[in-house]
């Protein structure tokens, strides 16, 4: 069964800070993987979706890159801003499901 | 208009009470999914449907049914609603993916409370 691990579970950081956001996964054998922000009392928004073919994917001030052999993905934001303060979910892609982390919870500061 | 819509938006009932939660799409997909999210737990698939013909049951299926009425509608039931079915509830879109899931969109999530 697969297992997602994100860590740290909560993220504070100042504004303007460059910071990664670790997942990690127990099976490689994923056809994706996905990020999604979560603000509070609202749905999932999709961010990047890295298929298994591909290394990374890139978003505006967002970077996920994927390593299926080592069972990691990450998610790097550059200069960082108040607005990006959310919960940021990884979810691993196989058969037809997604499997879902617990989330990094980050708050930018002023 | 939000592509994804899910009605009620919040919900309070009682134990053994019989509650559906609705979810209407425009984006054109065909695969739709239910969720439903617990503190700590993350988000885990109750029942999923690829068309109109096709409902598949997810991880936590036990306690909820589903109906898919149409390509744009999707619909959840408690028959008989427990406390622990208390939870934040999403209903998700995708379109076709050639191979494993693809890109999700969700609702802005159900909120049902069971006393």
């Amino acid at each position: 069964k697969q297992e997602v691990t994100q860590i740290p579970a909560a993220l504070s950081v100042p504004e303007g800070e460059n910071l990664v956001l670790n997942c990690s996964f127990t099976d490689s054998a994923i056809y994706n993987l996905q990020w999604f922000r979560q603000d509070p009392g609202k749905g999932l928004t999709s961010l990047l979706l890295i298929q298994s073919s591909q290394r990374e994917q890139t978003s505006g001030r967002l970077n996920a890159s994927l390593d299926k052999s080592s069972g990691r993905s990450t998610l790097y934001i550059a200069a960082s801003q108040p607005g990006d303060s959310a919960t940021y979910l990884c979810a691993s892609g196989g058969g037809n499901k997604l499997t879902f982390g617990t989330g990094t919870q980050l708050k930018v500061e002023l | 208009d939000a592509d994804v819509t899910q009605t009620p938006r919040n919900r309070i009932t009682k134990t053994g009470k019989r509650i559906m939660l609705e979810c209407s799409q425009t984006k054109g997909h065909d695969r739709m999914y239910w969720y439903r999210q617990d503190p700590g737990l993350g988000l885990r698939l109750i029942y999923y449907s690829f068309d109109v013909k096709d409902i598949n049951k997810g991880e936590i299926s036990d306690g909820y049914s589903v109906s898919r009425q149409a390509q744009a509608k999707f619909s959840l039931s408690l028959e008989s609603a427990i406390p622990n079915q208390t939870a934040l509830y999403f209903c998700a879109t995708s379109d076709f993916a050639a191979v494993g899931p693809g890109e999700l969109f969700f609702g802005e999530g159900s909120r049902l409370t069971v006393l």
